[in-house]
């Protein structure tokens, strides 16, 4: 089945500065890559996805890059904030055989993001 | 708008016995994924329900079930409680499976002594 791999596992940035987290996936068939961030004791929400026809999407402050080639993808964060302080999960999901829909999301470990203002 | 809703928040129960989650899901959506996710990782997938029925199922036992109801909301099942149940139990809506974006609930907290 898929795997995802995230790195890294902590990440503490300056505030103002980017940070920036990479994941790589196993198999090439996936063509869904969604990035969620998950505060403290709260749901997993998505900031932003990205589909295998493109190589990149920007949104504000937040871009996710996609190398089929390679099977990573990277989120990236500039001008970071301390509310940006969170656990972020990249995930990927690839056509169903049944030709309905997509299968599962498989996540990443997650990554622990820390602002330091 | 309403959002993905789930219940109980937290619950507490025993080795061996039966638990039963609620989700409903965000207006509109008709798609339900359970996932477990234990401290310090991510979400893995139990299964997903569409039209009344498990459409896909994740690495899970048999002493997990689940049900869609008609009007989409979704209870998740787990029999015969074992320590290594306890986690947050997230829901997660979507319109229809194939159009990707998830959202997910506040999930359920199950501690299992």
């Amino acid at each position: 089945g898929e795997n995802v791999e995230q790195h890294p596992s902590t990440l503490s940035v300056q505030e103002g500065d980017s940070a920036v987290i990479k994941c790589t996936y196993s198999d090439s068939a996936s063509n869904y890559f969604p990035w969620y961030k998950q505060e403290l004791g709260k749901r997993p929400q998505l900031i932003i996805d990205i589909r295998s026809n493109v190589g990149e999407k920007k949104d504000q402050r937040i871009a996710v890059t996609l190398n089929k080639t390679a099977k990573h993808f990277s989120l990236h964060i500039t001008e970071t904030q301390p509310e940006d302080s969170a656990v972020y999960f990249c995930a990927a999901s690839k056509p169903a055989e049944s030709n309905f829909g997509n299968e599962k999301l498989t996540f990443g470990t997650g990554t622990r993001l820390t602002i330091i203002p | 708008d309403a959002g993905v809703t789930q219940s109980p928040t937290h619950l507490i129960k025993t080795r061996g016995q039966q638990v039963t989650l609620r989700c409903s899901p965000k207006s509109g959506h008709d798609t339900v994924s359970w996932y477990q996710q234990a401290l310090g990782q991510g979400p893995q997938f139990i299964f997903q329900y569409y039209e009344e029925e498990e459409r896909q199922r994740g690495n899970f036992p048999d002493r997990f079930s689940g049900h869609q109801f008609p009007n989409y909301s979704s209870e998740l099942n787990v029999n015969a409680l074992l320590l290594g149940d306890s986690a947050l139990y997230l829901c997660a809506s979507s319109l229809k499976p194939g159009l990707y974006e998830q959202y997910f609930g506040p999930g359920t907290r199950l501690t299992v002594t």
